[in-house]
């Protein structure tokens, strides 16, 4: 049972373009929904994270955007870098209650 | 460096054979969290400890354990290996339940041949 869809697989944007990624979950108690990147040969590393009070949350380049009725949730990298080439995950939990879920990962390639 | 730290980070074992991956959370979190992670599963939450009690446990089979001893470092043991047990296991720790999010470390990469 995959609790946390994620999609797509693959992305490749344009250097200067806006990277999109997007999850959904299906367990309505979640309340904990972060984002991790994570290079190769490296374990993923926290990137922003939101909580279902806020419907966007920003941080430098990257916004996560929260739909808690469509129980969906994107991350969104604007003028997208070369540097920016990693696995991003999806994750969700009931914070401090359940261990995060992760999605199966995005493999963006951001090309100059 | 995050600050967790996973020995060994590359193992290469036949099958049929045991192994023990090694994890020191990030000083000060109570919480070590295995994740196992392979090219079309991604991150599959294998079990987690708390301050050295088990406290969930996922998608891990009986032939693994894990435990957690008193200076809070934690061992993931994995026996009678087949070749599908090959993948990149990580750990990761945090400093309450999980409600901060995870600090992960480098992962040991387990070959099974």
């Amino acid at each position: 049972q995959q609790q946390v869809k994620q999609s797509p697989q693959s992305l490749i944007v344009q250097k200067g373009g806006i990277s999109i990624i997007n999850c959904a979950y299906e367990n309505t108690a979640f309340d904990y929904f972060p984002w991790y990147q994570q290079f190769p040969g490296k374990g993923p590393a926290l990137l922003i994270a939101i909580r279902p009070d806020v419907s966007e949350k920003k941080e430098g380049r990257f916004t996560i955007s929260f739909n808690k009725s469509a129980k969906q949730f994107s991350l969104h990298i604007m003028d997208s870098q070369p540097g920016d080439s990693a696995t991003y995950f999806c994750a969700a939990s009931i914070a401090g209650n359940t261990p995060l879920v992760f999605g199966k990962g995005t493999r963006l390639s951001v090309i100059a | 460096d995050s600050g967790v730290t996973q020995t060994p980070k590359h193992l290469i074992t036949a099958t049929g054979q045991r192994v023990t991956l090694r994890c020191s959370p990030r000083s000060g979190d109570l919480s070590v969290y295995w994740y196992q992670q392979s090219l079309d599963q991604g991150l599959q939450f294998l079990i987690q400890y708390y301050n050295g009690e088990e406290r969930a446990k996922g998608n891990i089979l009986e032939r693994f354990s894990a435990q957690q001893f008193p200076d809070l470092h934690s061992e993931l043991n994995l026996s009678s290996l087949e070749l599908g047990d090959s993948a990149l296991y990580f750990c990761a720790s945090s400093d309450t339940q999980g409600a901060g999010g995870y600090t992960f470390g480098s992962g040991t990469r387990l070959t099974v041949v």
